[in-house]
């Protein structure tokens, strides 16, 4: 399979507990994005990888958490002290360049308890 | 990167073709216009973009009208597994953040 990774598929957590899921880009992909969806809305952007560098952060990215990318291929994206409005699915993308379509992997769901 | 507008949801019948419409009205002349769906419990899957001239691909057809103001996604034959919320997005070159905004339901129907 040479699709996006994602690992866990689901993770159940207390507040106040920290989290970190792991996503594997499709190989080649030099660009990594990751995104948020809450229940009945659209993905939303947090934030973005070209290789190693984290290039852009959305708002919606509070000091809780943090994203690396640390030698260009896997990312982590960790979350300090859950809250419940973190429940969310968190999903990872690559791409090869600008101007492609992104492919996105299945997804972490999150359910903070 | 301009907004889009999308009916909420759309039934089309197993076999028949899905016109799937989206407004851009505020679209610039570097914005292209992407295709994306999401089928329940997966993560989006890309389907189509298109500057100005219409395209076609394996999954579907990107027709933009000549102002660029909408579009319509064209699924040829729609099937029972092409149900899925569809999003239609305006995105310029080099711009990372994707809005997808709520997406058009579609329920393919036997």
């Amino acid at each position: 399979d040479t699709g996006v990774s994602q690992d866990p598929r689901h993770k159940i957590t207390k507040r106040g507990q920290n989290v970190t899921f792991r996503c594997d880009p499709i190989s080649e992909h030099n660009r990594l994005y990751w995104y948020r969806q809450t229940l009945g809305q659209g993905p939303e952007f947090l934030t973005y990888f070209q290789n190693e560098a984290q290039l852009e952060k959305s708002r919606l990215l509070s000091d809780r958490f943090s994203a690396e990318r640390p030698k260009g291929s896997f990312s982590t994206l960790e979350i300090q002290r859950t809250e419940q409005g973190d429940s969310a699915m968190y999903l990872c993308a690559s791409s090869l360049q600008d101007n492609y379509g992104y492919t996105f992997g299945s997804g972490t769901r999150l359910t903070v308890v | 990167d301009a907004k889009t507008t999308q009916p909420t949801s759309m039934d089309c019948a197993e076999g028949r073709a899905a016109n799937l419409p989206c407004n851009h009205s505020t679209i610039s002349g570097n914005e292209y216009v992407y295709w994306y769906r999401q089928i329940h419990s997966q993560g989006p899957q890309y389907i189509i973009h298109g500057l100005k001239n219409n395209e076609t691909n394996e999954m579907a057809s990107l027709i933009i009208t000549e102002d660029r103001k909408s579009s319509t996604l064209i699924l040829p034959h729609a099937t029972l597994r092409d149900t899925a919320v569809y999003y239609c997005i305006v995105r310029r070159t080099g711009a990372n953040n994707l809005f997808f905004g709520t997406g058009t339901r579609l329920t393919v129907i036997p």
